[in-house]
C-alpha cells in the first residue's frame, strides 16, 4: 500500500529557509491524487500549509501564502515544501499526508520535527 | 476560512463507557467532515470520512453522525487503546482545509 516519508534538516536558524521531502513508495504520484503538507507545533492543534498536484497545480493555506512554495518530480516520486524566514513559530512536526476519499487526508507520513532555532 | 470548534476539551471516562464528541463548523460544509485519532509520537490515523463513513480497518464500535455544522463521533464502548486525541477536520468548497483544535479522550 501507499508510504509516505519526509525528510528534512531538523534543525534550521532563524529567517533561514526550510525544505522538506516527502517520498511516495508502493504507489504512484500520477494517480488522482492531492498531496498536502500539515504541521503540528509541539503540544498544539493541526495546521494545513497546502497541496499539490502531480501536474503542478498548487493551493496554499493563505495564512502562509507568501512564505510557502511547493513543487512535485515526478520522476524520484516526490514532493516538496519551502518555507522561507523562519520564526521560532515554525517550529512544529511537518506531515505530508495524500488527499484522499471524501476529502479527507487518508494516507500519512509519520512526520518530522523541525526546530527553528539559533 | 470556515472555523471548528470541538467539545468538550477533554474527556474524562473508563473503558467501556460510551463516549461522545462534538465539532461544530462556523458555516455549513455539507457532509465533507472528517475524524481522526492521534496518539503521542504517532501521526494522525483517519477515522471517519464524509461524516459518517468509517476507513479502512476502523472498528465497528467508532461512527460518525451529522451533517450541516454539527457531528459527533460516538465511540459506543471504549477500549483501552481509544484513550487519544480526536480531531475533525473540514474542506467543504475546496481549499483551505482546516482542522478543530482537538479533543483530548482519558481514563477516569
Amino acid at each position: 500500500q501507499v508510504q509516505l516519508q519526509e525528510s528534512g534538516p531538523g534543525l534550521v536558524k532563524p529567517s533561514g529557509t526550510l525544505t522538506l521531502t516527502c517520498v511516495v513508495s508502493g504507489g504512484s504520484i500520477t494517480s488522482s491524487y492531492w498531496w498536502s503538507w500539515v504541521r503540528q507545533p509541539p503540544g498544539e492543534g493541526l495546521e494545513w500549509l497546502g497541496e499539490i498536484y502531480h501536474s503542478g497545480s498548487i493551493n496554499y493555506n493563505p495564512s502562509l501564502k507568501s512564505r510557502v512554495t511547493m513543487s512535485v518530480d515526478k520522476s524520484k516520486k516526490q514532493f516538496s515544501v519551502k518555507l522561507t524566514n523562519v520564526t521560532a513559530a515554525d517550529t512544529a512536526v511537518y506531515y505530508c499526508a495524500r488527499d484522499g476519499i471524501g476529502d479527507s487526508l487518508d494516507i500519512w507520513g509519520q512526520g518530522t520535527m523541525v526546530i527553528v532555532s539559533s | 476560512d470556515i472555523v471548528l470548534t470541538q467539545s468538550p476539551a477533554t474527556l474524562s471516562l473508563s473503558p467501556g463507557e460510551r463516549a461522545t464528541l462534538s465539532c461544530r463548523a462556523s458555516q455549513s460544509v455539507s457532509s465533507y467532515l472528517a475524524w481522526y485519532q492521534q496518539k503521542p509520537g504517532q501521526a494522525p490515523r483517519l477515522l471517519i470520512y464524509e461524516a459518517s463513513n468509517r476507513a479502512t480497518g476502523i472498528p465497528a464500535r467508532f461512527s460518525g453522525s451529522g451533517s450541516g455544522t454539527d457531528f459527533t463521533l460516538t465511540i459506543s464502548s471504549l477500549e483501552p487503546e481509544d484513550f487519544a486525541v480526536y480531531f475533525c477536520q473540514q474542506r467543504a468548497n475546496g481549499p483551505p482545509v482546516t482542522f478543530g483544535q482537538g479533543t483530548r479522550l482519558e481514563i477516569k
